[in-house]
């Protein structure tokens, strides 16, 4: 079974330029989360999904960032502008149903933004 | 509001000795608890969980880690670290009477975990 795919795996822009990254999870999976991590830190929640409807994302900056789901399978993050405080790992993870004990989250590989 | 503690940066273990990498947590419930490790470049790899039952949960690679409802602990433990073992660990927590709060999962700040050869 594949695992969850992002791309690109690195990425560098200059600050102020716009950027996106993408997302499949594991077939079957109906949430998808996408997480910042710093450097020394743990990831933390941007957004959730489930299915293609984005139940939290009260930690998404939303002036620069936006997230989408269409289809309720894949899911693409986008900056815009960025800054240099966005350099960081984004990661993607998906679980098989939110609401129950089972939901163990499965992440990629993350992509890591470096903003000059 | 739900957190986890990870008091340690940096778990030094010599190959072949038991390791523990530790971890603390706060809830208003009875907590759902996660070990997760990530290498360098890679994303997370679930490694347990803890939901209800046996306090004692085993999970990948040969870790297991102890519940501990008293003292709200989940450290990680291994018999015997291997050099492979050398990542950086977390623990996460979800709180499943959060009902107000989308019950998000909170991880930890890491623990690094070096194994000497």
């Amino acid at each position: 079974e594949a695992g969850v795919v992002q791309s690109p795996r690195y990425k560098i822009i200059e600050k102020k330029q716009p950027v996106a990254f993408w997302c499949n999870p594991i077939s079957g999976h109906n949430t998808l989360y996408w997480y910042l991590q710093n450097l020394g830190q743990g990831p933390e929640l941007l957004i959730r999904y489930e299915n293609e409807e984005a139940v939290d994302d009260s930690q998404l900056p939303k002036d620069r960032f936006s997230a989408e789901r269409l289809k309720g399978v894949d899911s693409t993050l986008k900056i815009q502008p960025a800054e240099l405080g966005d350099s960081a790992v984004y990661l993607c993870a998906s679980s098989l149903v939110y609401s129950t004990s089972t939901d163990t989250q499965y992440f990629g590989p993350g992509t890591r933004l470096t903003v000059l | 509001a739900q957190s986890v503690a990870q008091p340690e940066d940096q778990v030094n273990v010599a190959e072949g000795n038991p390791l523990t990498v530790k971890c603390t947590y706060s809830v208003s419930g009875n907590p759902y608890l996660f070990w997760y490790v990530q290498y360098p470049n890679r994303g997370l790899q679930f490694l347990l969980k803890y939901i209800t039952g046996d306090n004692l949960v085993k999970g990948s690679y040969g870790f297991e880690a102890e519940f501990n409802k008293s003292q709200t602990s989940f450290h990680l433990k291994k018999p015997s670290a291997l050099v492979s073992d050398s990542a950086l660990y977390f623990c996460a927590v979800r709180d499943p009477a959060n009902l107000g709060g989308y019950q998000k999962v909170t991880f930890g700040t890491g623990t690094k975990l070096q194994v000497i050869p």
